[in-house]
């Protein structure tokens, strides 16, 4: 079974400037995450969606970042503009089911390491 | 902020000996998860403990959990060079469903 899949890998840009990041989640499931990790801590939810909705975004600084989830499968998440404290990991994950349930495993992503200079 | 918090931060065994990493937590919650982190595989869900269990096994893993205390343990048996990574704890704070990170202790494991 295919993983969850992110591109890109890795990503340098200058403050101030656009990006943006895809994900594919595990064929199937229904609840996508995008979560920023910064160096030395644990990974901090940014958002969540149910199918195509948002269930949690109440940690995504709205006025840089947004994120969509088209037809409820791949989903981009924007930075604009990037700030210096935004250089981090950035994850996502899937989980299977459509109920609003933390029981659920989530799947991570290898990430992409996005580097603000 | 984050709801965890693990203890150690870094943990240096040889093969062989157990690692016991700690996390507590600060609300009350629905379940507790623990997860590693590797550059070669990323993160991987390990073992989840309801609040309502106090002890779960999962090959060589061993969870406990305390509530009255809000701390929970992992405890790796037999450790391999291949345990090396970061271990985190998530929570599930009641009334949310989404969870909360720890920042992490590192477990470095020698030959």
């Amino acid at each position: 079974e295919a993983g969850v899949a992110q591109s890109p890998r890795y990503k340098i840009i200058e403050k101030r400037q656009s990006v943006a990041f895809w994900c594919n989640p595990i064929s199937g499931h229904a609840t996508l995450y995008w979560y920023q990790q910064i160096l030395g801590q644990g990974p901090k939810l940014l958002i969540q969606f149910q199918n195509n909705g948002v269930v949690d975004d109440s940690q995504l600084p709205k006025d840089r970042f947004s994120a969509e989830r088209l037809k409820g499968v791949d989903s981009t998440l924007k930075i604009q503009p990037a700030k210096l404290e935004d250089s981090a990991v950035y994850l996502c994950a899937s989980s299977l089911t459509d109920m609003i349930s933390s029981t659920d495993t989530q799947y991570f992503g290898p990430g992409t390491r996005l580097t603000v200079l | 902020s984050q709801q965890g918090e693990e203890d150690p931060q870094a943990l240096s065994i040889q093969e062989g000996e157990n690692a016991t990493m700690n996390c507590s937590y600060k609300t009350s919650i629905n379940n507790l998860q623990w997860y590693r982190q590797n550059s070669g595989r990323g993160l991987v869900h390990l073992i989840l403990i309801r609040s309502n269990e106090r002890e779960k096994h999962s090959g060589r893993l061993r969870v406990t959990l305390d509530t009255s205390k809000k701390s929970s343990s992992l405890l790796i048996t037999a450790s391999r060079a291949a345990d090396t990574a970061s271990y985190f704890c998530a929570t599930d704070p009641l009334g949310y469903s989404t969870l909360t990170f720890g920042k992490g202790t590192m477990l470095l494991v020698s030959p």
